[in-house]
This record gives structure tokens, sequence and C-alpha cells, in this order.
């Protein structure tokens, strides 16, 4: 079974509607993330999370909102998708010793399209 | 500007061949590097760390350099199997970014038989 799994894997909807994306992890990890990726822009940061309790912005962190639910579990929401959204996301986890940043791991990935 | 830049390729390459790929980053208090390697409509998985001694890993070597704020992939005799996106990845020094990946946008490599 896979440590992170996102759900759904794929997503067609339309503009305007609200969306949730969902990540779940088996690994322990207290850190969680949600990244998109673009064709010719690479992965970015939407937002990250230390643990349960913390949620921080990452560089586009506009038209999204996220929850930690559970130490396993970090949702990304569209409230009212628009189509420049339309890319494939990420959910990532990692943990930290003595501080220092580890290895994430990734997700298969959520590939939604806004029409 | 972008914190990582990478040369977007495609790298086509024979089988056998060596192949290497470079990365520049902006900040120079970046503490962490990593080779993270993407296959088509994938996820990104981490391929290595990348240190200042340099380090390697079977047919791939890492190098970094710090006063040029440059790090290097290099990859000997090159299998069919190494065709994929490499994603350089930088850490910056503060944790106040959760130590979330700055990536490049990617090098392709298409390793022809």
């Amino acid at each position: 079974d896979a440590d992170v799994t996102q759900t759904p894997r794929n997503r067609i909807t339309k503009t305007g509607k609200r969306i949730m994306l969902e990540c779940s992890q088996t690994k322990g990890h207290d850190r969680m993330y949600w990244y998109r990726q673009d064709p010719g822009l690479g992965l970015r940061l939407i937002y990250y999370s230390f643990d349960v309790k913390d949620i921080n912005k990452g560089e586009i962190s506009d038209g999204y909102s996220v929850s930690r639910q559970a130490q396993a579990k970090f949702s990304l929401s569209l409230e009212s998708a628009i189509p420049n959204q339309t890319a494939l996301y990420f959910c990532a986890t990692s943990d930290t010793i003595s501080g220092a940043p580890n290895e994430q791991f990734f997700g298969p990935g959520t590939r939604l399209t806004v029409l | 500007r972008k914190e990582v830049e990478q040369d977007p390729g495609p790298f086509n390459v024979p089988e056998g061949a060596t192949v290497a790929f470079n990365c520049t980053y902006s900040n120079s208090a970046s503490q962490s590097f990593f080779w993270y390697r993407q296959d088509c409509r994938k996820e990104p998985k981490l391929l290595m760390s990348v240190y200042s001694s340099g380090n390697e890993d079977g047919r791939f070597t890492a190098q970094l350099n710090r006063a040029s704020q440059y790090i290097s992939l290099l990859i000997r005799d090159s299998k069919l199997s190494d065709s994929a996106t490499y994603l350089c990845v930088v850490i910056p020094a503060d944790s106040n970014s959760g130590y979330a990946l700055n990536f490049g946008k990617g090098t392709s490599l298409l390793v022809t038989p």
C-alpha cells in the first residue's frame, strides 16, 4: 500500500464549483505540504502544516484553503474553482530529525481540470 | 528571477553516454540540496542528496559549489530507464518556510537505444 495517498486522482469540474482534494499518509510524519505543478513553471508550494494546529501559506495560497484534520490527513480546498487552477496537485510529507529537513515523500498527484 | 534555475533541455543522449545537468540557486543562505527524479505523469522521488564534499551513488555523482551557488548531477553509462525529468531542489536556510522545497523547473533527459 502507498504511504501517501491522494483522492481523487483525476477531477474535471466547472468554474465556480467548490472542490476538495484529500491527502492521507501512513508514514507518521508531522509535516505535510500541498504543491501544484504547471507545465513550464515547475512545482510551487500552496500551503504547509507543521502539525495539526499549525497551518502556513506558501508561495501561491490565494484561492485555496486547507484543513489538517489529523496528523495523517491534510485536505486542500478550492472554494470557487477557476480555469487557471487547472494543474497537477501533489501532497507531500516529511519529518524532521534534530530540526533538520528531510526527504519529502509525494503522493501520486491529482490532475484537476477546471472548465 | 526564480530561486532555482535549470537548463530545461531536453537532453537526448545515446545509451552508455555520460550526461551532466547543472543548476544554480540565488539564495546564498540555502542549506540543503537535492536532486529529485520525476517520471512522466508521476510524482517526484528523491534521487540523491547533495553534499558539499560531493557524493556518488552508483552511476550518479552530485556536486555542490557553495561559492558559485551551483549544483551538478553527472550520470555515467546512461540507461534507457534513466529517461525522466530531473529536478534540482533547494531548501532555504530559515525554517519559516517549513523546509518546503524550492524546485527548479526540471531538466528533461531522453536516453535512446
